[in-house]
């Protein structure tokens, strides 16, 4: 089975930038997506095929990808940002969550 | 605008099934499959499986093939997610999804598993 590993934990100041990052060898071949999840609350997609952005979302929040990393970056954090983020990748006749990171906004 | 309405919480003992509602509207319910993703207590998203309520394929994750089952009634825009023999393992938030990009999801059901 695939996987995708993430850092379970990124702190960032107010105004600065997170990056986060999802490895797995499925990134190699299909695309990743990015959802926010706060505490209570259904996750939010917030990137798509690695680097597009659904059009309610933050310009601050973008995507890149090398290989079998891709990255979501946080730009100018502000405390509404903090939040679990989990990457995912759909993998032959299923799909993959990445482990989760914790962003802390402090 | 595309809503997904899942069935409420649901408190069962070990051993038994449970089976959760999806209610979709706001968009034609045959366009896009609906994903069932699940969320233990404090922990990560899982894939569950799929069902295209076009034809009724379905797609099960391997770890729980055999002991989930997903359906779409078309006639009323619901899918449904069956999960039986149920262990404390279960007891989890369980959403539906939807959309092209997957990014409508429901309000979650959350299913305790005590005896």
């Amino acid at each position: 089975s695939y996987e995708l590993t993430q850092p379970s934990s990124v702190s960032v100041s107010p105004g600065q930038t997170a990056r986060i990052t999802c490895s797995g060898n499925i990134l190699e071949i299909n695309y990743g997506r990015w959802y926010q999840q706060k505490p209570g609350q259904a996750p939010v997609l917030v990137i798509y095929k690695d680097t597009e952005r659904p059009s309610e979302i933050p310009e601050r929040f973008s995507g890149s990808s090398s290989g079998t990393t891709v990255t979501l970056t946080i730009s100018e954090a502000q405390f509404d940002d903090e939040a679990d983020y989990y990457c995912y990748s759909a993998a032959d006749n299923s799909g993959v969550f990445g482990t989760g990171t914790k962003v802390t906004v402090l | 605008e595309v809503q997904l309405i899942q069935s409420g919480a649901e408190l069962k003992k070990p051993g038994a099934t449970v089976k959760i509602s999806c209610k979709a509207s706001g968009y034609t319910f045959t366009d896009y499959h609906v994903y069932w993703i699940r969320q233990a207590p404090g922990k990560g998203l899982v894939w569950m499986g799929l069902v295209d309520p076009e034809d009724g394929r379905t797609i099960y994750t391997e770890s729980l093939q055999g002991r989930i089952t997903i359906t779409a009634d078309t006639s009323t825009d619901t899918a449904y997610l069956e999960v039986r023999s149920l262990t404390s393992e279960d007891s989890a938030t369980y959403y539906c999804v939807t959309g092209y990009l997957a990014n409508y999801w429901g309000q979650g059901s959350l299913v305790t598993v005590s005896s």
